[in-house]
């Protein structure tokens, strides 16, 4: 079946650090792919997406390039704030019919000024 | 507009005892998800309805664990004779899924906390 690997939390960084926050897949076909996130006390809303290969979703200054040929899509953002102190989940849908979205267990990110 | 809302936002509940929580999707939206989120964990699928078809109940952890979804729109998922495993984060989420390679966005709900004592 399919799932989401995500690199193991927390990730501490000081503020305008380079982020990176690494995101496989498995699946078959062509899912399409997501991040979301989860700001403290808050729910979990979309941060961006992409549905087909070599995409690039972006969104508050995050990127992510949705890569067939590693299966990944990594998170990245090249100058972090505290404001960006959140949990991360990377995510897919299945193609092709109604299909469940599976999600990755989430990745902490602290941000430290 | 009104995004997906759930009910209680808090319970606790004695060991044992059954309860219903209950989620209220975005209207028109198909598709409705149940997760669980315990502390410090990520996310566990425990069902998904889509539309008049058949749910994927494939995450249920137990047949303590049930849900339904009356009139394709507002969900209630049961927890009978509750353990205290079953203390966490219950979210609900919901999206106008369509079929083939749509990017459907979810929309989650503020989720229903419960504490199993």
């Amino acid at each position: 079946g399919d799932s989401v690997t995500q690199m193991e939390g927390p990730v501490t960084l000081s503020e305008e650090a380079f982020l990176t926050i690494n995101c496989t897949y498995t699946a078959t076909g062509y899912p399409s792919l997501f991040w979301y996130v989860q700001y403290p006390g808050e729910g979990l809303q979309l941060l961006l997406k992409a549905t087909k290969a070599d995409d690039k979703g972006s969104n508050k200054g995050f990127e992510a390039t949705y890569r067939k040929e590693t299966t990944s899509f990594h998170l990245e953002k090249g100058s972090v704030q505290v404001s960006d102190s959140a949990v991360y989940f990377c995510a897919l849908r299945g193609s092709g019919g109604y299909q469940k979205v599976t999600f990755g267990t989430g990745t902490k990110l602290q941000v430290i000024p | 507009g009104a995004g997906v809302s759930q009910s209680p936002s808090n319970k606790v509940t004695e060991k044992g005892k059954d309860v219903e929580l209950r989620c209220d999707p975005i209207s028109g939206h198909t598709a409705l998800y149940w997760y669980r989120q315990s502390l410090g964990q990520g996310l566990e699928f425990l069902i998904y309805f889509q539309g008049n078809s058949a749910p994927d109940k494939s995450g249920l952890p137990s047949d303590r664990f049930s849900a339904e979804r009356t009139g394709g729109s507002v969900s209630t998922l049961t927890i009978q004779r509750t353990q205290q495993e079953d203390s966490a984060v219950y979210l609900c989420a919901s999206s106008p899924q369509g079929q083939g390679r749509v990017a459907e966005t979810q929309y989650f709900g503020p989720g229903t906390r419960l504490l199993v004592l």
